[in-house]
């Protein structure tokens, strides 16, 4: 599996957009990346999932380069409550599907 | 569906006693897995079941850890004898074939080996 960098940390305001990269140099062609939000205290929650270009779902938007090194978590006019820790995941649907690899995550802080 | 269920959320115990967590993964589901995170080590894949048969177990630490999938509703994780750097909270997820990357986490269960 592919392995992902991305920030430790990330603080920002509320009502700011807020931009989180994650860099996967060794990306193969069929994987797919991924990201996954904890809160304090639960467990990992799915966000989105995306191959290329852009994909936006109600809760953010993916940005992913025509190369695919790189990949772009938006969350758009973020509130105290998207507080979290992000996790950027790739992996192909065939070996990678199944078995999520976790790295340290981005753990971001919304002030008021 | 109430989502995946664990039990019980929070457990504590003393070195050498053996420790059940139990899930319940949502209905319909054909994938089960369970993780373990702590501070130092974070998320990490212990085993996972598909229809029931594991998979993969080789993020388990070692032989005192064992999982169990007896039926499709039912999994339980056992440590025995359990030690304190046993002491983490274990998730439980699940998800269905076809649904790619997108597990549902349970709550977990906060394991604390004195």
């Amino acid at each position: 599996l592919a392995k992902t960098t991305q920030p430790i940390s990330m603080d920002s305001y509320e009502g700011q957009e807020v931009n989180i990269t994650c860099s996967h140099n060794n990306i193969a062609t069929n994987d797919y990346i991924t990201w996954y939000q904890q809160f304090p205290s639960q467990g990992p929650r799915f966000i989105i999932q995306g191959y290329k270009t852009k994909v936006t779902n109600e809760v953010a938007s993916l940005f992913i380069p025509a190369d695919r090194k790189s990949s772009t978590l938006s969350l758009p006019r973020v509130s105290l409550s998207d507080t979290a820790v992000y996790y950027c995941l790739v992996g192909d649907e065939v070996s990678g599907a199944q078995k999520l690899v976790f790295g340290q995550g981005t753990r971001l802080t919304i002030n008021p | 569906d109430a989502g995946v269920i664990q039990s019980p959320r929070h457990e504590v115990t003393e070195m050498g006693q053996e420790v059940t967590l139990r899930c319940k993964p949502i209905s319909g589901h054909d994938y089960l897995f369970w993780y373990r995170q702590t501070m130092m080590r974070g998320l990490e894949l212990l085993i996972y079941f598909n229809n029931n048969v594991p998979i993969d177990d080789s993020g388990m630490p070692e032989d005192r850890f064992s999982a169990k999938m007896p039926n499709a509703s039912f999994s339980t994780l056992k440590i025995q004898p359990s030690e304190p750097r046993d002491s983490a909270v274990y998730f439980c997820a699940s998800t269905g074939t076809g649904e790619s990357y997108e597990q549902y986490f349970g709550p977990g269960t906060r394991l604390t080996v004195t």
